[in-house]
């Protein structure tokens, strides 16, 4: 079975600031790993995949993630945060099989201070 | 291109009423899904439908129902609505069960029982 951990249920930065939000798994096999974000009143939408083929994985606005077997981490980074990402951010792994289910972490909200 | 569309957005019932969420999708995929989300639990899979004329039981599926119409639809059905039942309900598709396969969310219903 596969898990993530959100490490920090919100984290404010400021405008310009560096954006890290924390997400380890647990997993029996090596994992596919999403980070997904929430705008408020809206539904999930896919910022990055890992899917084994580079560990640095860059997504949409900006955001980078780098898969680190060693520490089964998946952290979210930004090197320069905006008004605009203020959201919810999810971690969800799968497993390696065909029809293998998203276990999503329990979110991190990110404020950004103008 | 709609992409998955849900009806109703909001829902307001009594303890034992019934009551049937609907999802829709224009992508042609073949997986749909839906999830809850609850506060500080992140999201949630109550049931899954791999392909059109299957469904499976997800980590919560108890007290409700799901019928595949067809490709495009997967209704979410509660006989007797309780208040435990109060969350947000989103479904996803993605086009293949393959793991790496992005899933794509619709906007959300939010019921309340009272």
């Amino acid at each position: 079975a596969q898990s993530v951990t959100q490490l920090g249920s919100h984290v404010s930065v400021s405008e310009g600031a560096l954006v890290l939000l924390r997400c380890n798994y647990s997993s029996s096999v090596p994992p596919y790993l999403f980070w997904y974000v929430q705008y408020p009143n809206q539904g999930l939408q896919l910022l990055l995949k890992y899917t084994s083929a580079a560990t640095l994985v860059k997504g949409i606005n900006g955001f980078e993630a780098e898969f680190k077997k060693s520490e089964t981490s998946f952290h979210l980074t930004k090197p320069s945060a905006h008004m605009s990402d203020a959201a919810e951010y999810f971690c969800a792994v799968s497993g390696l099989r065909g029809n293998e289910k998203l276990t999503f972490g329990t979110g991190t909200r990110l404020t950004i201070i103008p | 291109n709609a992409g998955v569309t849900q009806t109703p957005k909001f829902q307001v019932l009594k303890t034992g009423q019934s009551m049937t969420l609907q999802c829709a999708q224009d992508m042609n995929h073949n997986s749909m899904y839906w999830y809850r989300q609850d506060p500080g639990m992140g999201l949630r899979l109550i049931y899954y439908s791999a392909s059109e004329g299957t469904t499976d039981k997800g980590e919560v599926p108890n007290g409700y129902n799901v019928s595949r119409l067809n490709k495009r639809e997967f209704s979410l059905r509660l006989e007797s609505a309780a208040p435990s039942q109060t969350s947000v309900y989103f479904c996803a598709s993605r086009k293949l069960a393959a793991s790496t396969d992005t899933q794509y969310f619709g906007p959300g219903t939010r019921l309340t029982v009272l």
